[in-house]
């Protein structure tokens, strides 16, 4: 069993569609929970981060923990064409070493 | 203004060929980390430097190698590349390396071996 496990998708949705993408995980030495944006060709930027179980909210994104399931997501509102790119999920633990999802391509149609 | 920045976006080289692939960086970050990403894949780090200590994954391949000259600049070595090393090479930094430090990635480096 990989260690984050993501859907790669790709996943098509309209304009202004709230979107989930999702992630698990089975290392429960996992603290810090990231969501990267990737741009075609372009290198991972940083969207959020969270520690703990919870919801942290930032414009138009949330990220959402729950580590009794081992369960990441990320929810986008009012979705733009300017979404569309390759959102990978990451996580830390005791180090500085990021374990990254394989990623999902997202693509908002106008 | 570019904080990490990659040299050359595209690079193609041959079979066996050496090539050296360049970043740099104006955060003065004192760590700085090598990933390898292949298509649809989850970049996979390779390396990286806590100023000039070496750290290397244990799976990662010896025909990898990497120099830090200095804080601002850090090289990855394909010492022979083979068909199975064309990837997306991203540099990435980050002030510490406590796992609460944002790591910042560069645009990456785009490998064709032909």
């Amino acid at each position: 069993q990989k260690e984050v496990e993501q859907d790669p998708g790709p996943l098509s949705v309209p304009e202004g569609a709230i979107v989930s993408l999702n992630c698990t995980y089975s290392n429960s030495a996992f603290q810090y929970f990231l969501w990267y944006r990737q741009y075609s060709r372009k290198g991972p930027e940083l969207l959020m981060y969270t520690y703990s179980s919870g919801n942290k909210e930032d414009g138009r994104f949330t990220a959402q923990v729950d580590k009794s399931s081992k369960y990441i997501s990320l929810f986008i509102r009012d979705s733009q064409p300017s979404d569309s790119a390759t959102y990978l999920c990451a996580m830390l633990g005791s180090n500085y070493k990021l374990t990254f999802g394989k990623g999902t391509l997202l693509t908002v149609n106008p | 203004d570019a904080m990490v920045i990659q040299n050359p976006r595209y690079q193609v080289t041959q079979f066996g060929k050496p090539v050296t692939l360049s970043c740099s960086q104006t955060l003065n970050h004192n760590v700085m980390y090598w990933y390898q990403q292949k298509s649809s894949q989850a970049p996979k780090l390779l390396f990286h430097y806590y100023d000039k200590d070496f750290n290397n994954e244990a799976d990662t391949p010896d025909n990898f190698q990497s120099r830090r000259p200095n804080t601002s600049f850090c090289f990855l070595d394909i010492r022979s590349p083979g068909l199975g090393d064309a990837a997306m090479y991203l540099c990435a930094t980050s002030r510490t390396a406590f796992p609460q430090e944002t790591q910042y990635f560069g645009p990456g480096t785009r490998l064709l071996v032909l």
